[in-house]
């Protein structure tokens, strides 16, 4: 496989449930983002990882929790989530400073019931 | 900090007209410019992008963009829009490498609608 890779494409979870959704990118980058895409909003940055380790946290409710095991594989966690969770969750690989730009994935359209 | 403004959030044209997508930026160093697409339920989709030398840049499915520096412009245009061009379009600016890291800042994104 190529580029960057996301499961499940889709999801549908009760408020109780716990999931995970997987990321992994095969282009050999250093940093991977999770991002949110809400209808009618702009593109969220929720999380950066950067040779594994987080250096960004957009003030993101603890009920998602990333996890980056390693530079190729991203997770987010998720338990006790709302209905207004419900969105486009999109996963982005770069190398070093982005300056070619992001990869992303094609999402994981998760609904929230 | 940088910023992007895309004007119009829904541009419409016709099959065979002209399209312009217009982007513009605020930064304090000039930065690097993207444009994205997105189909529906799909991710973003890399279309072109600007770092240095040439100003006018050409990317995939005949679209192009011209960066100018005096305007902190980075408009999209395509000569003669495909019923297959709908989609949303997003600009997008990032630093150049200043140490430590950066991130891509995204504009809200334009929907573009082409009809016959």
């Amino acid at each position: 496989e190529t580029g960057v890779t996301q499961t499940p494409r889709h999801l549908v979870m009760g408020m109780t449930n716990k999931k995970s959704l997987k990321c992994e990118q095969h282009l050999g980058h250093n940093a991977m983002y999770w991002y949110k895409q809400s209808a009618k909003k702009p593109l969220e940055l929720m999380f950066v990882y950067n040779f594994k380790e987080q250096t960004e946290n957009n003030s993101v409710p603890s009920r998602f929790s990333p996890e980056c095991p390693n530079s190729s594989h991203l997770f987010l966690h998720l338990h006790t989530l709302q209905p207004e969770d419900s969105a486009l969750y999109l996963c982005a690989s770069s190398q070093d400073d982005g300056g070619n730009g992001y990869t992303f994935g094609s999402g994981t359209r998760l609904t929230v019931v | 900090a940088q910023s992007v403004t895309q004007l119009g959030s829904h541009v419409s044209v016709s099959e065979g007209a002209l399209v312009l997508l217009r982007c513009n930026y605020s930064s304090s160093v000039p930065p690097y410019l993207f444009w994205y697409v997105q189909y529906p339920n799909q991710g973003l989709q890399l279309l072109l992008k600007y770092t240095t030398g040439a100003t006018l840049v050409k990317g995939i499915n005949g679209f192009e963009a011209e960066f100018k520096k005096s305007e902190t412009s980075f408009h999209l245009t395509k000569p003669s829009a495909h019923m297959s061009d709908a989609a949303e379009y997003f600009c997008a600016v990032i630093l150049p490498f200043l140490g430590g890291y950066n991130k891509l800042i995204f504009g809200a994104g334009t929907r573009l609608a082409v009809h016959p």
